[in-house]
Order: structure tokens, then C-alpha cells, then sequence
């Protein structure tokens, strides 16, 4: 029983161009949700937030858009750069751990 | 970042033997936690601690046992490493168990 989705393995875009990253959950009892993204041979790197009461969290170029309706969130990154090509992780904490999404490798084409 | 270190960082050893992989930490963080990242599988949590000696199963805990006998220290031990458990593994720590910080990760391969 995955508690959170993300069906897109990979994910190819332009430079300059956005980017939309989707995750999908089943848990409604979730907080807050986070994002991390993982460059190779590093770990993950904590990203950006929303907590449940919001639909929208804005950090730069970074945009998590939440719908609890569709139990479905979204990372928006405008303009995509070469350099965010990464792997990205969404999660949901459940007490006191988090469940991670398979996560989607991006890759931003110059 | 939260300082955390693993050691070591990349290992090869042969089907059946003991390994212990340890991370460290120095931001005084009460939780920790042992990831493995495989493929297809994102990353699936092992153990966690929240507190010396607290430890509990995550999902994958089958064939993997950990100890922590010192806030700065959690030990993942593989107690006779099996081919299936060749992967990356990543320690993480949490001050309440909300955001987590990630180690460098640890390349283990088992023949």
C-alpha cells in the first residue's frame, strides 16, 4: 500500500522552460508534505514544504501547489535550469518518520 | 546541513558476511534513520531511532538490525549480507521527526 505516488520515473525539459513534478497521495492525515531533491552520488537535500492548510508555497523558482480535493500536489519550477536536473522526492510524514514517493528524475536539456 | 557523516562511504564484501555501517551526527538530533535507495523504489525506510536505545522496524527491516547507544551514533548492522541488499543506503536524523537532513550515503555490494 504506497501512501504516496509519484508515476512519472523521469521527466524531460527545456531550459527556460517549466518544469511540473506530481505526486500523488492516499493519506489524508498527512501535516505537510515535502519535496527533496537528490543530485547522483549525494543525498537527498530538503527542498521545499506546504503544510496541509495552504495550496500554494513559493520559495524562488520553486512553487508547491496542493490540492486536497484530488489528494495531489505538484512542484513547479520556473525557469528550469541545467543544474535541477536531479531526482525529486516527494514525502508525507507519518508519526515521527516520512513516506517518500518513488521519485521522478528531471532532466533539464540546455 | 545537519553534520552527517557515514563510513564508509563505499563497501564490497561476499554473501553471508556481517557488515556494519555507522552514521554520525553532531547536531544533536534526537531522531535518525537508515534508508535504502534501490531502482523503481525510491527510498524505503530500514530502522529508525527516536531516542538512545529507542529503535523501531521500518519497512524493510527484514535482515538488517540497528543499535544506538549514543545520540551521535546510529549502527545499521546487515547481520549476513545477502545479494538483495546491495544498494545505496542513506542515513538521515530529524530534530522533531519533521524535516530530515541526509548523509552522503554508502555504496554497499555484496557478491
Amino acid at each position: 500500500d504506497q501512501q504516496v505516488k509519484q508515476n512519472s520515473p523521469s521527466l524531460s525539459v527545456q531550459e527556460g522552460r517549466i518544469s511540473i513534478l506530481n505526486c500523488d497521495y492516499t493519506n489524508s492525515m498527512f501535516d505537510y508534505f515535502l519535496w527533496y531533491k537528490k543530485y547522483p552520488a549525494e543525498g537527498p537535500t530538503f527542498l521545499i514544504s506546504i503544510s496541509s492548510i495552504k495550496d500554494k508555497n513559493e520559495d524562488g523558482r520553486f512553487t508547491v501547489f496542493l490540492n486536497k480535493s484530488a489528494k495531489h500536489l505538484s512542484l513547479h519550477i520556473v525557469p528550469s535550469q541545467p543544474g535541477d536536473s536531479a531526482v525529486y522526492f516527494c514525502a508525507g510524514p507519518q508519526g515521527g518518520k516520512l513516506i517518500f514517493g518513488q521519485g521522478t528524475e528531471l532532466s533539464v536539456k540546455p | 546541513d545537519a553534520g552527517i557523516t557515514q563510513s564508509p562511504r563505499h563497501k564490497v564484501t561476499e554473501t553471508g558476511t556481517p557488515v556494519t555501517l555507522r552514521c554520525h551526527q553532531t547536531e544533536n538530533h534526537r531522531y535518525m534513520y537508515w534508508y535504502r535507495q534501490d531502482p523503481g523504489h525510491g527510498l524505503r525506510l530500514i530502522h529508525y531511532s527516536y531516542g538512545v536505545k529507542d529503535t523501531d522496524k521500518g519497512e524493510v527491516s527484514d535482515g538488517y538490525s540497528v543499535s544506538r547507544s549514543k545520540t551521535e551514533d546510529f549502527l545499521l548492522t546487515l547481520e549476513s549480507a545477502t545479494s538483495s541488499q546491495t544498494s545505496v543506503y542513506f542515513c538521515a536524523t530529524a530534530f522533531g521527526g519533521e524535516t530530515q537532513y541526509f548523509g552522503p550515503g554508502t555504496r554497499l555490494l555484496v557478491l
